[in-house]
């Protein structure tokens, strides 16, 4: 069974408008994490925002936010007015314990292409 | 700080045929993960090392694909004989050791191509 899921294969957004990209993950465990990467045309996987599994606030880094609905299993990232330079893949992960104790690894979702509109 | 280096950038190489790649971590990054991203899709861990020992290696195609990670720092993959469909980028991301909120560093990625 997929552990994440990215309904939205592609997003069109215009300049200077919010959009939100979906990501629903399924997991038993009670400690988990969340993270959303962007990963431009060039390549490189840049790291954007984490949410912990318990922390009662929503993450927010400058323009990303991350919308937690801990009881629904989704954690969606909320891009405020978007820039032209916003055009790239979004992944979503979920942190899991590995098998190794104190050691973790991340899944990542199939991703969102988003495209921003002049 | 220096970030993950990864080489090659690019690998174009006939089918049969094998290739290595090489990675060295951010300095002090006890973790370090091999992911393989196919295009469209994303990324899937192959193997993950702490130090100089395999924590997970189970989505690795071990018929073809062997790791190394000596003396727990820098790592090479290695793919012997490709096939087409190892086609893709093979990414390669560091992080300190038992740190959960701490997100993987990555490196640029090496594509490659297996005609």
């Amino acid at each position: 069974a997929q552990k994440i899921t990215q309904t939205q294969p592609g997003m069109f957004v215009q300049e200077k408008e919010a959009v939100t990209l979906d990501c629903t993950y399924d997991t038993s465990d009670q400690s988990y994490g969340l993270f959303w990467y962007k990963q431009p045309s060039s390549g490189e996987m840049i790291f954007l925002i984490y949410q912990g599994s318990y922390d009662e606030q929503n993450a927010t880094e400058g323009r990303y936010s991350l919308n937690f609905q801990k009881a629904r299993k989704s954690a969606n990232l909320v891009i405020s007015a978007s820039q032209l330079g916003d055009s790239a893949m979004y992944f979503c992960a979920m942190r899991e314990l590995s098998s190794g104790a104190g050691s973790y690894q991340l899944t990542f979702g199939k991703g969102t292409k988003l495209s921003v509109i002049p | 700080e220096a970030g993950v280096a990864q080489s090659p950038r690019y690998k174009i190489i006939e089918k049969r045929q094998s290739v290595a790649f090489w990675c060295n971590p951010i300095s002090g990054h006890a973790t370090l993960y091999w992911y393989q991203q196919i295009l469209g899709q994303g990324p899937k861990l192959l193997i993950q090392f702490q130090n100089n020992g395999v924590v997970d290696d189970s989505q690795l195609p071990k018929d073809r694909f062997s790791a190394e990670r000596l003396k727990g720092v820098d790592s090479t993959l290695k793919i012997q004989p490709a096939k087409l469909e190892d086609s893709a980028v093979y990414l390669c991301a560091s992080t300190p050791r038992g740190t959960g909120g701490s997100p993987l560093h990555f490196g640029n990625g090496t594509r490659l191509t297996v005609t």
